[in-house]
């Protein structure tokens, strides 16, 4: 089954503590992406890459690192998460390199930094 | 840098009614505005999209219309029901990897 998988679903820390939300697709797409979802805000763009070792940053990359070692593989990681992080996020892919088409999103991952 | 308003934030219609959701973009480069449906607790999911070259792209009860020339684009589904309501996210993507999404819209369709 195609899909796009992130784990943890659910995840409450505390400030400081390094974090890392996964995030896995098996439809071989190019083109993944991480968003925030606040309420009111809509969603944010925190990072997007366009192939293997090809990164760049959304509209809110403050706080956040990326990584895309393998095509199905793009993690998010929280080095130092603060209060202000938390959120509900997702990740998402679709094929082709520039991320036009229909994007896959994955079932969310809620944090909540303390 | 690149921002997407979409008005209004809340929209409550009778079932059977027409809903109409409209988003501004500001970058002219803008080539490829999908609209997103996302139940309550849901991921987000894709019901339609358009692309610069076309102003209008139609799928059974909804529609899209893009204006290129004002830097708009609407959302219309008739005949509304039940199961319409959901936030629904406007989108609008340039010649970069950025895909930038609007606040958001409830639509509540009521019985």
């Amino acid at each position: 089954e195609a899909q796009v998988t992130q784990n943890p679903r659910y995840l409450i820390t505390v400030t400081g503590k390094k974090l890392t939300v996964t995030c896995s697709q098996n439809m071989n797409h190019e083109y993944m992406s991480w968003y925030r979802q606040d309420p009111g805000l809509g969603l944010r763009q925190i990072y997007y890459s366009m192939n293997v070792e090809v990164t760049d940053k959304g509209d809110v990359p403050e706080g956040y690192k990326v990584s895309r070692k393998e095509k199905r593989n793009f993690p998010l990681i929280l080095e130092s998460p603060s209060p202000n992080q938390t959120s509900l996020y997702f990740c998402a892919s679709t094929t082709g390199g520039l991320g036009t088409g229909e994007l896959f999103f994955g079932e969310g991952s809620r944090l909540t930094v303390l | 840098g690149e921002n997407v308003e979409q008005h209004p934030s809340t929209l409550s219609v009778q079932e059977g009614d027409s809903a109409v959701i409209k988003c501004t973009y500001s970058d002219s480069a803008s080539n490829y505005f999908p609209w997103y449906k996302q139940e309550l607790g849901k991921r987000p999911q894709l019901i339609i999209d358009i692309r610069s070259n076309v102003g209008e792209k139609k799928d059974q009860r909804i529609a899209v219309t893009l204006n290129k020339t004002a830097k708009h684009f609407s959302l219309h589904i008739t005949e509304t029901q039940p199961e319409d309501s959901a936030v629904y996210f406007c989108a609008a993507k340039g010649n970069t990897g950025k895909l930038i999404f609007g606040q958001g819209t409830t639509l509540q369709v009521k019985p």
